[in-house]
């Protein structure tokens, strides 16, 4: 069993659909939970950052920790053309740039 | 702006060849990491440096070896190529651990490289 199961998808939404992506983890020692985004020929770029269990929203972006279950979400609201790309999570257990865990990816298309 | 640098977007080499890949920083960083990236697998952690001419083995460190002989540079080796390390391979750079600031790993765009 992976440490991070992520489902590749693909994932196709009409624009302005509520996206929502998933993670579920086996380690409950993760404190730092993670959401990636990597278009297509580029590298990953930090997205949202959150410690231990809660919400944290940022415009259209919301991530969500559930560390009792073991279940990280990312929702994306009125979802945009510009949005399609991969979305990574990744989790840790110290607040450092090592050490990370990444999920598969999701691969996101969202149509106009 | 921040930046990392891989030296090559794409590259084709054949089985048993030496190949060298390039990564730069220019965020006077600690951390640099190199990674892999397979379909359905995700980022695999190659090898890690936590400082100059210090190196730490990740999760898949065979076949590989790295140098960090300066601060803002760090190259990932690969002594005699195989097919099976057919893949993208992405340098990233972060702070250490400083308490509740964030170290964010900044990645480069990544190096596609086929072994034939």
């Amino acid at each position: 069993q992976k440490e991070v199961e992520q489902d590749p998808g693909p994932l196709s939404v009409p624009e302005g659909a509520i996206v929502s992506l998933n993670c579920t983890y086996s380690n409950s020692a993760f404190q730092y939970f993670m959401w990636y985004r990597q278009y297509s020929r580029k590298g990953p770029e930090l997205l949202m950052y959150t410690y231990s269990s809660g919400n944290k929203e940022d415009g259209r972006f919301t991530a969500q920790v559930d560390k009792s279950s073991k279940y990280i979400s990312l929702f994306i609201r009125d979802s945009q053309p510009s949005d399609s790309a991969t979305y990574l999570c990744a989790m840790s257990i110290n607040n450092a740039g090592n050490m990370l865990t990444f999920g598969g990816g999701t691969r996101l298309m969202v149509k106009p | 702006d921040v930046k990392v640098t891989q030296s090559s977007r794409y590259l084709v080499k054949r089985t048993g060849e030496k190949v060298f890949l390039e990564c730069v920083q220019d965020m006077d960083h600690e951390n640099m990491f190199w990674y892999r990236q397979d379909p359905g697998l995700g980022l695999r952690l190659i090898y890690f440096s936590y400082d100059v001419k210090m190196k730490e083995k990740g999760d898949i460190p065979e076949g590989y070896s790295v140098s960090r002989e300066k601060k803002e540079r760090f190259s990932l080796i690969l002594e005699s190529a195989s097919t099976n390390q057919t893949s993208m391979y992405l340098c990233a750079s972060s702070l250490p651990d400083r308490g509740r600031v964030k170290a964010e790993a900044f990645f480069g765009q990544g190096t596609r490289l086929t072994v034939v």
